[in-house]
């Protein structure tokens, strides 16, 4: 089953430029991560976000979780050409283990120079 | 780049013969999982394993077999490949030292069943 779904699907913007992307999930959980996958390769962890955090912050990264709604979001501030790759938030399901995670769908950053 | 490699990086193969995939790591982690990628799916699941001969199952683990006789091999056998297992592959690693719950991925390897 697929826990978490981010919006939009794909994402065209300009260098310079902000990109924000959101992801919802299903149920509770104990934590959650974005990563990043550049077009035929493996993924890249990104940062982490515990369920009892709101905010958090690493380097141009900026995620937030609000999990009343059930969602998170990613903002990418200052957006470079090298940004352009595909967007994963993956959760931690609450009640099961902390490292067996379920991956969203993806987003795809587009920066155009 | 948490010292991990994948074998081979691209096969094709026929429905019916065995598969074999190898995950190879460096760097004694006790954790290494195996996902399948496929478009409009994001990343699944297929096993895991929390330590050498102990493995459990994860989300689209029928067809799929794994065994891990030592800590740095982690392998993945499609018993008998079928067209529905093309996808590219990702095995991944983490350990209780950098976070149990943040993987590091290896490079990927892409199946074609014909």
């Amino acid at each position: 089953s697929q826990q978490g779904e981010e919006d939009p699907q794909a994402l065209s913007i300009q260098e310079g430029e902000n990109a924000t992307m959101n992801c919802s999930y299903k149920t509770s959980i104990n934590n959650l991560q974005w990563y990043r996958q550049n077009s035929g390769r493996g993924l890249v962890h990104l940062i982490l976000i515990r369920s009892n955090e709101r905010e958090k912050h690493s380097g141009r990264l900026r995620v937030t979780l609000d999990t009343s709604k059930k969602s998170s979001s990613l903002l990418i501030t200052a957006s470079r050409a090298a940004d352009t790759a595909s967007y994963f938030c993956a959760t931690a399901p609450y009640g099961g283990a902390t490292n067996k995670l379920i991956f969203g769908t993806g987003t795809l950053l587009a920066v155009q120079p | 780049d948490a010292g991990i490699t994948q074998s081979p990086r691209h096969k094709v193969t026929e429905t019916g013969t065995p598969v074999t995939l190898r995950c190879h790591q460096t760097e004694n982690h006790r954790y290494m999982y195996w996902y399948r990628q496929d478009p409009g799916h994001g990343l699944r699941l297929i096993h895991y394993s929390y330590g050498v001969k102990d493995t459990d199952k994860g989300e689209v683990s029928d067809g799929y077999s794994v065994s891990r006789s030592k800590t740095e091999d982690f392998l993945l056998t499609l018993e008998s490949a079928t067209s529905s297992q093309t996808s590219v592959y990702f095995c991944a690693i983490s350990s209780r030292d950098r976070g149990p719950e943040t993987q590091y991925f290896g490079p990927g390897t892409r199946l074609l069943v014909l």
